[in-house]
């Protein structure tokens, strides 16, 4: 069975300071994982995936992750935080294709509330 | 905007009764997958479709069920409803033609329909 974790509820970031969301994952396989970031009463806007390739992945707003096999972690990283950041953030993973998996969905973790203070 | 679409926005209904939600997939997407999303369950996995058939089951009661049409557009019927149920309910669609369900592209999420049980 596939399985995230988020280990931190919320965190603190004053603007203009680097942020980082923290991900750790389980999979067999080799792993696609996703980041979504949700609004307040709004859906999950995607932001970036790793499939395969540079263990570093750009995404949208100027967000990154870095894809760590060895510590199967994702964390999601920005240099600069912007007070528009702030919102729930979630961590993602799915089996690659042909893996034997039962389904393909996404199995998410708890979520990360990001607050940038001003 | 995702290009996924999802009707109504918001639904208050009272226990016991039937409602039935929609969704329209981007066009192109062939997948269209329904999430849960309730505080204390988080994100979780309902069912997926792809073309019209059902390709994969995740937490869904027996209470719940779902069918895409031929025009792609797929609905979620929620029956005998509890207390429990009221939650964020999403739509998420993937896998333009050709890709199979399978498919490795992104999941991209509609805004969601607010299910309140009174």
């Amino acid at each position: 069975a596939q399985s995230v974790a988020q280990p931190e509820d919320q965190v603190n970031v004053a603007e203009g300071n680097p942020l980082t969301v923290k991900c750790t994952y389980s999979v067999s396989g080799n792993p696609y994982l996703f980041w979504y970031v949700q609004y307040p009463n709004r859906g999950l806007q995607f932001l970036l995936k790793y499939i395969t390739g540079d263990n570093l992945v750009k995404g949208s707003y100027g967000f990154e992750a870095e894809f760590n096999k060895s510590q199967t972690s994702f964390h999601l990283k920005k240099p600069s935080a912007l007070v528009s950041d702030s919102a729930l953030y979630f961590c993602a993973v799915r089996p690659p294709p042909y893996s034997g998996a039962g389904s393909y969905q996404l199995t998410f973790g708890k979520g990360t509330k990001l607050s940038v203070i001003p | 905007d995702s290009g996924v679409t999802q009707t109504p926005k918001h639904l208050i209904t009272a226990t016991g009764q039937r409602v039935t939600l929609r969704c329209s997939p981007r066009s192109g997407d062939l997948s269209v997958y329904w999430y849960q999303q309730s505080l204390d369950q988080g994100l979780q996995f309902l069912i997926q479709y792809y073309n019209g058939e059902e390709r994969a089951k995740g937490n869904i009661l027996e209470r719940f069920s779902a069918q895409q049409f031929p025009d792609l557009h797929s609905e979620l019927n929620l029956s005998s409803l509890e207390l429990g149920d009221s939650a964020l309910y999403f739509c998420a669609s993937s896998g333009l033609v050709g890709g199979g369900y399978l498919s490795t592209d992104t999941q991209y999420f509609g805004p969601g329909t607010r299910l309140t049980v009174l």
